[in-house]
C-alpha cells in the first residue's frame, strides 16, 4: 500500500505566486516524521522542511511552510513568491520506526514548473 | 564538514560485470541508506544500516545486490553481475536518528 501519495505529476505557477504542492501519508505509528525534498535539475537532493508529529505548529523555513492537518494525514507543501530557480522535483518524505531503526518512504514527487 | 562522499560518480560497465558502489556517511551520523532512482520506479529505498548493522534489506531487488557497511564511515553496494535494467542513479545518504538524511551526490549507473 501506498504510504506516501503525492497526487499531482507537475504543477505550473507564475513567478512570485505562491504554490501549494499535496502530500498524503498512511501509518499506525504514532510517531513520525515527514519532510520535503528539492531535487533540481542537477540531481542534488537538498532537505527543505521537517514536520514532527508531535508538532503544535506548522514548520515554517524561509519561503517554506509546511501546512500539516493531522487528521487528515496531509503534510503540503506551500512556497510563497515563487522564483524561477524553485523549478524542480519535490519530493515528501515519512519517517516511521523506533527503537531499532528508522526508515524513510519518499512519495512519487511532483515537478513544479515556474513560468516568467 | 564534506557532507556524503560518493564514489564513483559514473559508471558504465558491460552486462555481466560486477559493479560497486561506495559511500561515506557523514560523520556522527549512525544510519545509512541506499537508494536507487529511476524515471519509471521513482526514488526506491534499497536497504538501510543502523549503527552498522542492516535493518531492513526489503527493497534490495534480487541476490544479485548485496550491501555491506564494515564501519561506521564505508559502506558499499554491489551489484554481481549487472544487467542494463539496473541503469540508475543510485543514492547514498546518512542521518541521525531524528534528523533529515542528507544525500550524496548520487552514483549514475549505465549497463550496456
Amino acid at each position: 500500500a501506498q504510504k506516501i501519495t503525492q497526487t499531482q505529476p507537475g504543477m505550473f505557477v507564475q513567478e512570485k505566486e505562491a504554490v501549494t504542492l499535496d502530500c498524503t501519508y498512511d501509518t499506525s505509528d504514532p510517531s513520525y516524521g515527514l519532510f520535503w525534498y528539492k531535487q533540481p535539475s542537477s540531481g542534488e537532493m537538498i532537505f527543505l522542511i521537517y514536520q514532527g508529529s508531535y508538532d503544535q505548529q506548522n514548520a515554517t523555513e524561509g519561503r517554506y511552510s509546511l501546512n500539516f492537518q493531522k487528521a487528515r494525514k496531509s503534510a503540503n507543501l506551500v512556497i510563497s513568491a515563487s522564483q524561477l530557480g524553485d523549478s524542480a522535483m519535490y519530493f515528501c518524505a515519512m519517517r516511521e520506526g523506533q527503537g531499532g531503526g528508522f526508515k524513510t518512504i519518499f512519495g512519487a514527487g511532483t515537478r513544479l514548473f515556474v513560468k516568467a | 564538514d564534506a557532507g556524503v562522499i560518493q564514489s564513483p560518480r559514473h559508471e558504465v560497465t558491460e552486462m555481466g560485470q560486477e559493479v560497486t558502489l561506495r559511500c561515506k556517511p557523514i560523520s556522527g551520523h549512525n544510519s545509512l541508506f541506499w537508494y536507487r532512482q529511476t524515471m519509471m520506479r521513482g526514488l526506491e529505498l534499497l536497504i538501510y544500516f543502523n549503527n552498522n548493522v542492516p535493518i531492513d534489506d526489503s527493497g534490495m531487488p534480487e541476490d544479485r545486490f548485496s550491501a555491506k557497511m564494515p564501519n561506521a564511515s564505508f559502506s558499499t553496494l554491489k551489484i554481481q553481475p549487472s544487467e542494463p535494467r539496473d541503469s540508475a542513479v543510485y543514492f547514498c545518504a546518512s542521518s541521525s536518528p531524528l534528523d533529515e538524511q542528507f544525500f550524496g551526490p548520487g552514483t549514475r549507473l549505465t549497463v550496456l
